[in-house]
């Protein structure tokens, strides 16, 4: 199984500031998710990466995948009240040999709270 | 809806009784999948479907658990005899049925075992 470490467990900000989260996994990422989730709701998909190196933006937020991909980032510019919530990395597996699907092995979140 | 929908939102129901979870897939999404999340457990795959067949089933935590999905499309997931240890949000995901292809999520049952 894929085991995931997520940092920091928890996170407070001032509006404005900038932050990052990581995500380590103990296996090699073939396919990296980043979720977050609001108490009481589903997971809204953030981005997914796939190449070492690749890096990709939607708004305030940035992710990157590293070369050894091993290890992704979370990095949010500028941050606002609206990026409070549980932020979750999910890397993908083969269900199993020759399967087209992949399950989802998570951590264990990080929880962002961004004070005005 | 353009989502995916599962209901009950909430269930709060007695040790013992059974129970049955709904989840909608988005419309043209051939996979499903079931997750579960506990406090201090995360979030735990259970069961997938690929159309209407489930062919690893070893996920769920106890046989007291089955799914089904008919048509291709509507899943249910029913819980028999409910412990309390079952008291979880149960999150149902759907995807194109490919490989690196993200899965949407609802926004899950949440299941509280008296």
């Amino acid at each position: 199984s894929q085991e995931l470490e997520q940092s920091p467990q928890s996170l407070i900000v001032q509006e404005g500031k900038n932050l990052t989260i990581n995500c380590t996994s103990s296996k090699t990422l073939y396919g990296l998710y980043w979720y977050k989730q609001k108490y009481g709701e589903g997971l809204i998909f953030l981005m997914m990466l796939q190449k070492g190196g690749e890096e990709k933006s939607h708004e305030k937020i940035t992710a990157k995948l590293d070369e050894k991909k091993q290890q992704s980032s979370l990095h949010i510019t500028a941050s606002q009240p609206s990026h409070a919530g549980i932020y979750l990395c999910g890397a993908e597996q083969p269900i199993d040999r020759g399967s087209t699907l992949g399950r989802l092995y998570f951590g264990r979140g990080t929880q962002l709270t961004v004070w005005p | 809806g353009a989502g995916v929908s599962q209901s009950p939102s909430n269930k709060v129901t007695e040790k013992g009784k059974d129970v049955e979870l709904r989840c909608d897939p988005i419309s043209g999404h051939t996979a499903l999948y079931w997750y579960r999340q506990s406090l201090g457990q995360g979030l735990e795959f259970l069961i997938y479907f690929q159309g209407n067949s489930a062919p690893d089933k070893s996920g769920l935590p106890s046989d007291r658990f089955s799914a089904e999905r008919t048509g291709g499309s509507v899943s249910t997931l029913t819980i028999q005899r409910t412990q309390q240890e079952d008291s979880a949000v149960y999150l149902c995901a759907s995807s194109l049925g490919v490989y690196n292809q993200p899965q949407h999520f609802g926004d899950g049952t949440r299941l509280s075992i008296l």
